[in-house]
């Protein structure tokens, strides 16, 4: 079974630029997470969807960071502009709404440099 | 509101020594989550533990055990004679049952085994 795929692994832009970056969950898996973590610290929910929907973005910074998950699958998450304390790892997670634990799988993650 | 303390930023062993790793969360629902994951260089979270807050019992893995006492909030891992693979961060990590699936980590543990 394929992991969560994220690409790209690594992207340097300069501040005020935009970034955008994309998931692939586990197939099958309804639920799609995207993380921040930033150097030293542990990860931190930015977003949540079930399917297409969004379920928790009460820690998303909404005037810059925005996500999609169109048809329910794959997503996107853009940061427009970039800020340089938005240097940090990405990470996006899946789980499956079978699984009463719903265990969050993980990809390999963005690092994101902003100068 | 839910919090999770790794006190420990930064361990240091030799080969072969024991090293436990200190997990103290806060929450104010009685149902709910804990867990560990490894996240070694590569990036990539792998899941190790999760453990429910009506199970206290306490689990060995080959190597890898788990202390889980509700009294004193804790959710302690100890690695036994440790090798050099062993070495990456460590995140403990608490979901409560009123949160849906959001996970909150702690800051991590950098572990590192010199050979």
């Amino acid at each position: 079974e394929a992991g969560v795929a994220q690409s790209p692994r690594y992207k340097i832009i300069e501040k005020r630029q935009s970034v955008a970056f994309w998931c692939n969950p586990i197939s099958g898996h309804a639920t799609l997470y995207w993380y921040q973590q930033i150097l030293g610290q542990g990860p931190k929910l930015l977003i949540q969807f079930q399917n297409n929907g969004v379920v928790d973005d009460s820690q998303l910074p909404k005037d810059r960071f925005s996500a999609e998950r169109l048809k329910g699958v794959d997503s996107t998450l853009k940061i427009q502009p970039a800020k340089l304390e938005d240097s940090a790892v990405y990470l996006c997670a899946s789980s499956s709404l079978r699984d009463y634990y719903n265990e969050q799988f993980f990809g390999p993650g963005t690092r994101l440099t902003v100068l | 509101a839910q919090k999770v303390t790794q006190a420990q930023t930064e361990i240091s062993v030799v080969e072969k020594e024991d090293v436990t790793l200190d997990c103290v969360y806060e929450t104010r629902d009685t149902t709910y989550y804990l867990f560990w994951y490894k996240q070694p260089p590569s990036g990539e979270l792998v899941f190790l533990i999760r453990r429910n807050s009506f199970d206290e019992q306490n689990e060995i893995s080959g190597r890898y055990s788990w202390n889980f006492q509700k009294s004193t909030s804790s959710f302690n891992f100890t690695i036994t004679a440790s090798q050099v693979v062993d070495s990456a961060v460590y995140f403990c990590a608490l979901r409560e049952q009123t949160s849906g699936s959001r996970l909150t980590f702690g800051e991590g543990t950098q572990l590192t085994v010199n050979p």
